[in-house]
Order: structure tokens, then sequence, then C-alpha cells
């Protein structure tokens, strides 16, 4: 079983559809992370979780809803998304935020694609 | 604010021939952390290694090597004898030392194509 796991890997919605993304870390670590990996751009990130508390919002659209309703589990909440949206979602944990180390355990990634 | 350019979108080589994936990094803090990971096609980031702003020393891993260069913000990633499993996105990164919750600035991402 993979440190950090994420459902479902692949998800194709249509744009007035409302669907969720899931993440889930078995390693103990108390930060976690959602970024958006789109074709030829560098990895964006997107919200930030420590100990639960949102920690940082990277000016992502309101159509973008993070969860995290414990250190464990990290969700995206999903609604009216545009074709642009396409991209695949990767969840990260860490063991913390300060000081961050960098070294983040990433998840397979949940490919979304929006019609 | 960083920034990490890698400017090889694509490199395509024949197993067994050496080959490096550049990286080059902006920042005006002398004290950052260095990062590269590995994407294989089934999607999740490996961490390879970590390089702090003050250790110039090059690292050997097996066939993995890497030299950092701070004259030329720089932070090379060179494979030796390479392999098809070694066909994967590479992404160079950078954090800056108590980056906090601003996370790792990364590259684009170099996709390696090691052919049979």
């Amino acid at each position: 079983e993979t440190g950090v796991t994420q459902t479902p890997r692949h998800l194709v919605m249509g744009m007035t559809n409302k669907k969720s993304l899931k993440c889930e870390q078995h390693l103990g670590h108390n930060a976690m992370y959602w970024y958006k990996q789109s074709a030829k751009k560098p990895l964006e990130l997107m919200f930030v979780y420590n100990f639960k508390e949102q920690t940082e919002n990277n000016s992502v659209p309101s159509r973008f809803s993070p969860e995290c309703p414990n250190s464990s589990h990290l969700f995206l909440h999903l609604h009216t998304l545009q074709p642009e949206d396409s991209a695949l979602y990767l969840c990260a944990s860490s063991p913390k935020i300060e000081p961050n180390t960098g070294e983040l355990f990433f998840g397979e990634g949940s490919r979304l694609t929006v019609l | 604010a960083q920034k990490v350019t890698q400017a090889q979108t694509e490199i395509s080589v024949v197993e067994k021939e050496d080959v490096t994936l550049d990286c080059v990094y902006e920042t005006r803090d002398t004290t950052y952390y260095l990062f590269w990971y590995k994407q294989p096609p089934s999607g999740e980031l490996v961490f390879l290694i970590r390089r702090n702003s003050f250790d110039e020393q090059n690292e050997i891993s097996g066939r993995y090597s890497w030299n950092f260069q701070k004259s030329t913000s720089s932070f090379n990633f060179t494979i030796t004898a390479s392999q098809v499993v070694d066909s994967a996105v590479y992404f160079c990164a950078l954090i800056l030392s108590g980056g906090g919750a601003d996370g790792l600035t990364f590259g684009k991402g170099t996709h390696l194509i090691i052919q049979p």
C-alpha cells in the first residue's frame, strides 16, 4: 500500500457536475497539499493544510473547495468547473510545515477531464 | 519570487547512454534547498535528492549523480548508463529554508525517454 492514496484515479465530469477528489495518507504526517499539474506548466500549489488548518490558498478559484477533516484525509470538492481545469491533481503530504524541508510524498494523482 | 527553469522539454537517448538534465534556479535568498523528483508513468512524484544551499559537494548515488554549482545557479542531474526504467518526467524544485506553507517551486519538468 502506498503512503498516499488518491481516488478516483480518473474522473470525467461535465461543467455542471459536482464531484470530489479524495486523498488519504498513511504516513502520520501533519501537512497535506493539493497540486495541479497541467500540460507544459510547472506544478501549481493550490492548497496547504497544516494540522487540519488551511494555511495557504494560492488564489484558487472558488469552484475548487478543499476540506481536511483530519490530518490523514484531504478532499477537493469540484463544482461548475471549466474545460481548462482538466489536469492531473496531485495530493502530497509532509511531516510538518515548519520547517518545511520540502520532501513531499505524493499520491499517484487524479486525472480530471472536464467536458 | 523564486523560479526554476528546466530548458529541456524532452530528451530521448538510447539505452546505456549517459544523459544530463539541466536545472537553473533563481532566488534572492541565500538559504534554500534544491530537489529532484521523478514522475514515472504511474503519476506519483518520487523524491530523489535534496541539497541545501551551503553544500556544493557533488553527490553520487548508483547511476545517478548531481552537480550543484552556486556560481551558475545550476543543479544538474546526470544518469549514467541509462536504462529503460529511467524513462519518466523529472522535476527540479526549490524551497526557501523555512519556506513553510509556500511549498516547493517546481520547474516545468523534462520528459526523459530511454529507448531500448
